[in-house]
């Protein structure tokens, strides 16, 4: 069975600094691995996928995460934080079988002051 | 190009009663499947539908059922409502059933059972 750790329920940050969201993942076989961005009253938003090519992922809005296998990790980062960015962030984990299961985390809201 | 759409938006219904949530996918996606938020946790995994077919189900009683039309909509029925039913319920499409394929959320349907 296949599960996601997203560690801090609530992370704050002042606009401008680092924002660093933590996601460990535990899967039988090679996942596949995503981040989404969810914006109070709306759907989900695919911010980026790691599907076992490069392990540095680049995704929308200058947000990246590292794929390392070792510590089964894939923490979501972005250099400088915007006022908009504040919403909840859930990584995701698919293994690589027939059908697109997704299996989420407890997701993080991320919270920007001025 | 419009995205997924789901009706109704929101939806009061009180115990024991049965419910209908219906979900338009993207055009040309083939997939779809459904989700539940419940306040504070990440969305869990209910059904997957791909050619009109059942490709997954996650971890809910029988009281859940779903089905896909020829034209790749689809319906989620929930009879002998709970209270602990009351969620945001996600729609998602992709193109292909595969783990790799991007899956597009809906803005999803507010629940309350009363």
């Amino acid at each position: 069975a296949q599960s996601v750790t997203q560690l801090g329920s609530h992370v704050s940050v002042s606009e401008g600094a680092l924002v660093l969201l933590r996601c460990n993942y535990s899967s039988s076989v090679p996942p596949y691995l995503f981040w989404y961005v969810q914006y109070p009253n709306q759907g989900l938003q695919l911010l980026l996928k790691y599907t076992s090519a490069a392990t540095l992922v680049k995704g929308i809005n200058g947000f990246e995460a590292e794929f390392k296998k070792s510590e089964t990790s894939f923490h979501l980062t972005k250099p400088s934080a915007h006022m908009s960015d504040a919403a909840e962030y859930f990584c995701a984990v698919s293994d690589n079988r027939g059908y697109s299961t997704l299996t989420f985390g407890k997701g993080t809201m991320l919270l920007v002051s001025p | 190009d419009a995205g997924v759409t789901q009706s109704p938006t929101h939806l009061i219904k009180t115990r024991g009663q049965q419910v209908t949530l219906r979900c338009s996918p993207i055009s040309g996606h083939k997939s779809v499947s459904w989700y539940q938020q419940v306040l504070g946790q990440g969305p869990q995994f209910i059904f997957q539908y791909y050619e009109k077919e059942e490709r997954g189900r996650g971890n809910f009683p029988d009281r859940f059922s779903a089905r896909q039309f020829p034209n790749y909509s689809s319906e989620l029925n929930v009879n002998a409502l709970l209270l602990g039913d009351s969620a945001l319920y996600l729609c998602a499409s992709s193109f292909g059933q595969g783990a790799h394929n991007e899956q597009f959320f809906g803005p999803g349907t507010r629940l309350t059972v009363l």
